[in-house]
């Protein structure tokens, strides 16, 4: 099914290691995004790949990193992670500049810290 | 800080009931709105979009705009126990390429 894809999709963490969240789209969009969802306050922009080449902050960049590894793979980086990194991470992707359609997202990571 | 706001509900209905879902936003330049829904423990699916001031329709769902008094609402017809979800709002900010969401309304449809 074309889509997003996303892998894990649960992990636990102890504090101080480190993982890389994984994230596909087969739909030939130019723009991917990481979100997380806590209870409560929605979804938070951490990073943002508007076109292949180019990645940005978003909302709650902290402790995070990414890579644009080519049009298809954007990924996740927790390099020490937290128990505040304990949440659901979602990655998007969507057409373009203009998010004529909105986004469509993937499955879902749950991640814990402990 | 651009912000998205929608009560948090829960907002109950009774079947076949209207459900009518709120959200104010702050960034007046915003030019694009949707609405997902998100049933528990599943991802967000986008279930309606709109660009201009007014009403548009799509089956049970009709979404209405107003962007001098920086709202946009959802409204569901006909609701049905299968409805229920979390419903989020969100905008366009910062050049089009991001969306900001709401934390969203909780919608419980009851037989």
């Amino acid at each position: 099914n074309a889509g997003v894809t996303q892998t894990p999709k649960f992990q636990v963490l102890k504090t101080g290691q480190s993982m890389t969240l994984q994230c596909a789209q087969d739909m030939n969009h130019n723009s991917m995004y990481w979100y997380r969802q806590d209870p409560g306050m929605g979804l938070r922009l951490i990073y943002y790949s508007a076109s292949e080449g180019t990645t940005d902050k978003g909302e709650v960049p902290n402790g995070y990193n990414v890579s644009r590894l080519n049009k298809r793979e954007f990924s996740l980086r927790l390099e020490s992670a937290a128990p505040s990194q304990t949440s659901v991470y979602f990655c998007a992707s969507s057409e373009g500049l203009r998010q004529l359609y909105g986004y469509t997202f993937g499955s879902g990571t749950r991640l814990t810290v402990v | 800080q651009k912000e998205v706001e929608q009560n948090s509900g829960p907002l109950s209905v009774p079947e076949g009931a209207i459900a009518s879902l709120n959200c104010t936003y702050s960034d007046r330049g915003s030019q694009s709105f949707f609405w997902y829904r998100q049933y528990s423990g599943k991802s967000p699916e986008l279930i309606m979009f709109i660009y201009s001031n007014g009403d548009k329709e799509d089956g049970r769902f009709t979404a209405q705009l107003n962007k001098a008094s920086q709202y946009v609402s959802l409204l569901i017809r006909d609701s049905q126990p299968s409805d229920s979800a979390t419903y989020l709002c969100a905008v366009t900010t910062g050049g089009y390429n991001k969306l900001i969401f709401g934390a969203g309304t909780r919608l419980a449809v009851h037989p």
